[in-house]
């Protein structure tokens, strides 16, 4: 199966700065990976995702990151904002149903 | 649009009690369904998949069961319940693709 690591654990970040996240993967023939953000005793939503294909992939404030040589793939959030403040989990396919998620990463934006 | 449906949100069970979880999806046909837990502050684990009716693919051995009685049902249940089986339960659909979208929950606390 897949193993997926995320970095840091936690992190916290001045309104208006960017958080980065790094997730490395385990399996070179994974080739879908999203990212979800889960705010406090929600469901997880998707708000991102890129497949092998594709280097790189910005939907506003967020975008996504792929180095399918080194295998890791990276989250970075730009002009951070409360509503920022979440659990974010990375994940990587390993067939065409499955999943595997990382830890999860705690962003907290101080006002 | 895709809905999908969990009950109950909540639910506290003795040890020992067995449990239903049912999650239901509308607007879709032949969608692929997930249970995954989540214990308190940790990570998603997948514990079920199923791809038809009746088929059901296993992640890792436990106390839980599932099955899948219609297209778009998909129900985790339990013959005797551990105080290892609390944590949150979500269920998940996808679609023609690797993207998948999670139910509310169910917040399962075992005393």
């Amino acid at each position: 199966g897949e193993n997926v690591e995320q970095h840091p654990s936690t992190l916290s970040v001045q309104e208006g700065d960017s958080a980065v996240i790094k997730c490395t993967y385990s399996d070179s023939a994974s080739n879908y990976f999203p990212w979800y953000k889960q705010e406090l005793g929600k469901r997880p939503q998707l708000i991102i995702d890129i497949r092998s294909n594709v280097g790189e992939k910005k939907d506003q404030r967020i975008a996504v990151t792929l180095n399918k040589t080194a295998k890791h793939f990276s989250l970075h959030i730009t002009e951070t904002q409360p509503e920022d403040s979440a659990v974010y989990f990375c994940a990587a396919s390993y067939n065409d149903y499955k999943l595997s998620f990382g830890a999860g990463t705690t962003v907290t934006v101080r006002a | 649009s895709q809905t999908i449906h969990q009950w109950p949100a909540t639910l506290v069970q003795p040890v020992g009690s067995p449990l239903s979880l049912e999650c239901t999806v509308e607007g879709t046909s032949n969608p692929n369904l997930y249970w995954y837990r989540q214990a308190a502050g940790r990570g998603l684990q997948l514990l079920f998949y199923s791809v038809g009716i009746g088929q059901i693919s296993s992640e890792v051995p436990q106390n839980l069961s599932a099955s899948r009685p219609q297209d778009r049902q998909f129900i985790l249940s339990s013959k005797k319940l551990l105080l290892s089986d609390s944590g949150f339960y979500l269920c998940a659909w996808s679609v023609g693709g690797l993207e998948q979208y999670f139910g509310p929950g169910t917040r399962l606390t075992v005393t």
